[in-house]
């Protein structure tokens, strides 16, 4: 079954960029999104296909796709961005999750 | 604005059969432009995706759950179910149900969440 693996914490300074990585097998060739979850709050989609940001997601938040990793770069993190975030992709027609990564500001 | 809200018992038995129903309101569960989703996040862990289902009622399961899982939809009342059955103590989870936007677009709407228990 296809796997997609995160890190499992990721820290950042208030004002400097966090990046954070999904790999998988020739993910690049696939679709990534982004979702963010804060603790008791169900997630929040922030990036889909690879790089677009729904109505209402901060310009900070950008996304991107090659090779077997996406990325979700967070530019100028807030304090308010502190949150576990979460790839997915499709293999065929199944839904594949990330284990996610703990974004912490610091 | 569209909204989505799970409903069952919030207590199920070992080897018994859990059973979810997601409510969707402000649209129409009928769009052929979206999938409608079931996720489960176990206490302290990640999501897992349970399945999903068209309006036409094609379905999309899980593997690893597939043997044990049914998805059905009723377009009449604007819902959508979630059968587990033979549940154990793994399966005790915060369970969303979601919509997918076609094109690979994720799930953009999510319920709030519900969380069932499995115990004696």
């Amino acid at each position: 079954s296809y796997e997609l693996t995160q890190p499992p914490s990721v820290s950042v300074s208030p004002g400097q960029t966090a990046s954070i990585t999904c790999s998988g097998d020739k993910l690049g060739d696939k679709y990534a999104c982004w979702y963010q979850q804060k603790p008791g709050q169900s997630p929040v989609l922030v990036i889909y296909q690879n790089t677009k940001r729904p109505s209402g997601i901060p310009e900070r938040f950008s996304g991107s796709n090659s090779g077997n990793t996406a990325t979700l770069t967070i530019s100028g993190t807030q304090a308010m961005d502190e949150a576990d975030y979460y790839c997915q992709a499709w293999d065929s027609t199944t839904v594949v999750f990330g284990g996610g990564t703990k974004l912490t500001v610091l | 604005q569209l909204q989505l809200q799970e409903s069952g018992p919030g207590l199920v038995k070992p080897s018994e059969t859990l059973s979810l129903t997601c409510t969707v309101s402000g649209g129409s569960i009928s769009s052929s432009n979206h999938y409608w989703g079931w996720i489960r996040q176990p206490p302290g862990k990640g999501l897992e995706w349970i399945g999903s289902i068209y309006y036409s009622g094609s379905t999309y399961y899980n593997p690893s759950l597939k043997s044990r899982v049914i998805i059905s939809i009723d377009t009449s009342k604007n819902q959508f179910s979630l059968k587990l059955s033979s549940v154990t103590a793994a399966d005790t989870a915060v369970y969303y149900c979601a919509r997918n936007t076609n094109g690979y677009v994720g799930f953009d709407y999510w319920g709030q969440g519900t969380l069932v228990t499995v115990s004696s």
